[in-house]
């Protein structure tokens, strides 16, 4: 049972343009959200967060956004860079367990 | 800091053996993790802990086992190494909010 998914695979965007990964969660008692940046032969690497008491977090290029209704958030990363390429995961947790449930990732090519 | 270290980075073993996984951090965190990756499989929670002397199971616990005896280590067991623990396995802890991941150990059942 997948209780955190990330239906797209794989994700190319030129260079300069919007980066959207999607990550839908089925488990309503979810109520914090991370997303994370994984190169090759590394281990991720966090990059924002967003509690269901928000709906909108910003931090520079990368913005989360958290529909609770449709149980559904959103990473937006503007403007992309090459650097940027790698693979996303977004993760959810209720407040209080510190247990950490992780989606399947996306591979976000961004081509120069 | 050193964050989060993980020994062996690769390892071999065959079918019925038995190895434990290392993992330290030097953060002072109460919480740590093990994830394993397998290929279009996201990350997978195997076990977790939130205190020296506390663990609990995550999503797939079978075939391994934790113990956490100092709030720094938290070595991963495999006994009877199976091909289906074939995976890239990461440590984590974390100081409530978040994880920080160690490089992982890629390990291979043959």
């Amino acid at each position: 049972d997948q209780q955190v998914k990330q239906n797209s695979p794989s994700l190319s965007v030129q260079e300069g343009r919007i980066s959207i990964l999607n990550c839908d969660y089925t488990n309503s008692m979810f109520d914090y959200f991370l997303w994370y940046k994984k190169y090759p032969a590394e281990g991720p690497t966090f990059l924002i967060s967003i509690s269901s008491i928000k709906d909108k977090n910003e931090d520079g290029r990368f913005t989360v956004f958290l529909n609770k209704s449709a149980k559904h958030l959103s990473l937006h990363i503007v403007p992309s860079q090459p650097g940027d390429s790698a693979v996303y995961f977004c993760a959810a947790s209720v407040s209080g367990t510190y247990k950490y449930i992780f989606g399947t990732g996306t591979r976000l090519k961004v081509l120069a | 800091n050193a964050g989060v270290t993980q020994t062996p980075k690769f390892r071999i073993l065959k079918i019925g053996q038995s190895m434990t996984l290392q993992c330290a951090q030097d953060m002072n965190h109460n919480y740590m993790y093990w994830y394993r990756q397998d290929p279009g499989m996201g990350l997978k929670l195997i076990y977790y802990s939130v205190g020296a002397g506390i663990t609990d199971k995550g999503e797939v616990p079978n075939g391994y086992n934790v113990s956490r005896s100092t709030t720094e280590d938290f070595p991963l067991r495999l006994e009877l190494a199976a091909p289906s623990q074939t995976s890239v396995y990461f440590c984590a802890s974390s100081p409530g909010t978040g994880c920080f991941f160690g490089p992982g150990t890629r390990l291979t059942v043959l």
